[in-house]
């Protein structure tokens, strides 16, 4: 079956680092691939997305890009920030389009 | 534009007990999923209605049932609770095409359940 796996957690970094996240996948077929946030006590936010190989997601200075070649879609972000601290799952989208499969979450903890 | 909103917030129900859960999808979408995160952990796959119909099943046994009324609106149902159900329910809608798959979801803040 399709999983999604992730870098264990928590990751504690200082405000201005540099962070990488890493996922990847096992899936038959072409699916699409997702990092979705969740703050404290909220629901999931989508964060970015790539829908075929080598596409690259960004949004709000993350970026993640869509390697089939090693199954992976790792989260990146130059300089995080305060703000940041959330738990980050990776997840993709089967090729029927119908079911998500979600990665266990990567806790990130950014101090001032 | 609406977002998907989930009622109640919070629920406490004992073992034994049935609860339902509501799910309002965002404007426009016709497909809702259903989500149960433990915490901790992701999202686990109950199940998805399109267009008023069950549109594939996760790994969870019949006591969780749901229903998608035409305004695409959805209810969680859960019979005989556990106290292993107790979780963050999460709802998400996306708008989807007979014969293709759908986008990005897009989640509700969640119900917690507590189960004692």
């Amino acid at each position: 079956g399709n999983s999604v796996t992730q870098m264990e957690g928590p990751v504690t970094l200082s405000e201005e680092a540099f962070l990488t996240i890493n996922c990847t996948y096992t899936a038959t077929g072409y699916p699409s691939l997702f990092w979705y946030v969740q703050y404290p006590g909220e629901g999931l936010q989508l964060l970015l997305k790539a829908t075929k190989a080598d596409d690259k997601g960004s949004n709000k200075g993350f970026e993640a890009t869509y390697r089939k070649e090693t199954t992976s879609f790792h989260l990146e972000k130059g300089s995080v920030q305060v703000s940041d601290s959330a738990v980050y799952f990776c997840a993709l989208l089967d090729n029927y389009g119908q079911n998500f499969v979600f990665g266990p979450g990567t806790r990130l903890s950014v101090l001032p | 534009e609406t977002g998907v909103t989930q009622s109640p917030t919070h629920l406490i129900k004992t073992r034994g007990q049935q609860v339902t859960l509501r799910c309002s999808s965002q404007s426009g979408h016709n497909t809702v999923s259903w989500y149960q995160q433990a915490l901790g952990q992701g999202p686990q796959f109950i199940f998805q209605y399109y267009r008023e119909e069950e549109n594939g099943r996760g790994n969870f046994p019949p006591r969780f049932s749901g229903l998608q009324f035409p305004n695409y609106s959805s209810e969680l149902n859960v019979n005989a609770l556990e106290l292993d159900d107790s979780a963050l329910y999460l709802c998400a809608s996306s708008l989807g095409t007979s014969g293709r798959r759908q986008e990005t979801q897009y989640f509700g803040p969640g119900t917690r359940l507590l189960v004692l």
